[in-house]
């Protein structure tokens, strides 16, 4: 089955703990990204990837770090985390890279920072 | 900046009647549009998409109507049904974009 799995689904954890969520998806895709819905804000892209060691910055991308050393895996890193990374992350595919694409989404991953 | 704009956070509809979701943007390098949906506890999954080359796009129950000169978009629901009962995100690109860029959302309600 086609997909782009997250884990954790759930996490809380503590200002400052390092914490990593994965991303992995099975669709050969070359364009991965990452994206914060949060109340009245919609979603918004923090990070995204075109290929394997190809990263760039989306609109959010302070506090957040991410890598692509395999075309399949984009892990979203948060070396400090602060109460204001609370939010609902989404990792998202796409198999076109330049231009309009229909992106495909993982279940989502609610993070909580006390 | 919010480019792409949903001005109704909420809807509700009767079960079989008319579901009408707008949607407005502001950047005129936007050529492609699209519809996402999402359930609580999921990821959106992508609807129905217009290319700016067109202004109507049909997928069963699901029409998209885009008007460039005014600059918004909406999406049709005939008949609604309960299990459309969702958030519905509008998002908007263009040729050699590296992002789509979406709305705040509109919960769609149907009432049985």
């Amino acid at each position: 089955e086609a997909q782009v799995t997250q884990n954790p689904r759930y996490l809380i954890t503590v200002t400052g703990k390092k914490l990593t969520v994965t991303c992995s998806q099975n669709m050969n895709h070359e364009y991965m990204s990452w994206y914060r819905q949060d109340p009245g804000l919609g979603l918004r892209q923090i990070y995204y990837s075109m290929n394997v060691e190809v990263t760039d910055k989306g609109d959010v991308p302070e506090g957040y770090k991410v890598s692509r050393k395999e075309k399949r895996n984009f892990p979203l890193i948060l070396e400090s985390p602060s109460p204001n990374q609370t939010s609902l992350y989404f990792c998202a595919s796409s198999l076109r890279v330049l231009g309009p694409y229909e992106q495909y989404f993982g279940p989502g991953t609610r993070l909580t920072v006390t | 900046d919010q480019q792409v704009k949903q001005n109704s956070p909420s809807l509700s509809v009767q079960e079989g009647r008319i579901s009408i979701l707008n949607c407005d943007y502001t950047n005129s390098m936007f050529d492609y549009f699209l519809w996402y949906k999402k359930y609580p506890a999921e990821g959106p999954t992508f609807l129905i998409s217009i290319s700016s080359i067109k202004d109507k796009n049909e997928d069963g129950r699901f029409t998209v109507f885009l008007n460039k000169s005014a600059k918004h978009l909406s999406l049709h629901i005939v008949p609604s049904q309960p299990g459309d009962s969702a958030v519905y995100f509008c998002a908007a690109s263009w040729a050699g974009a590296n992002n789509l860029f979406f709305g705040t959302g509109t919960r769609l309600t149907v009432i049985p």
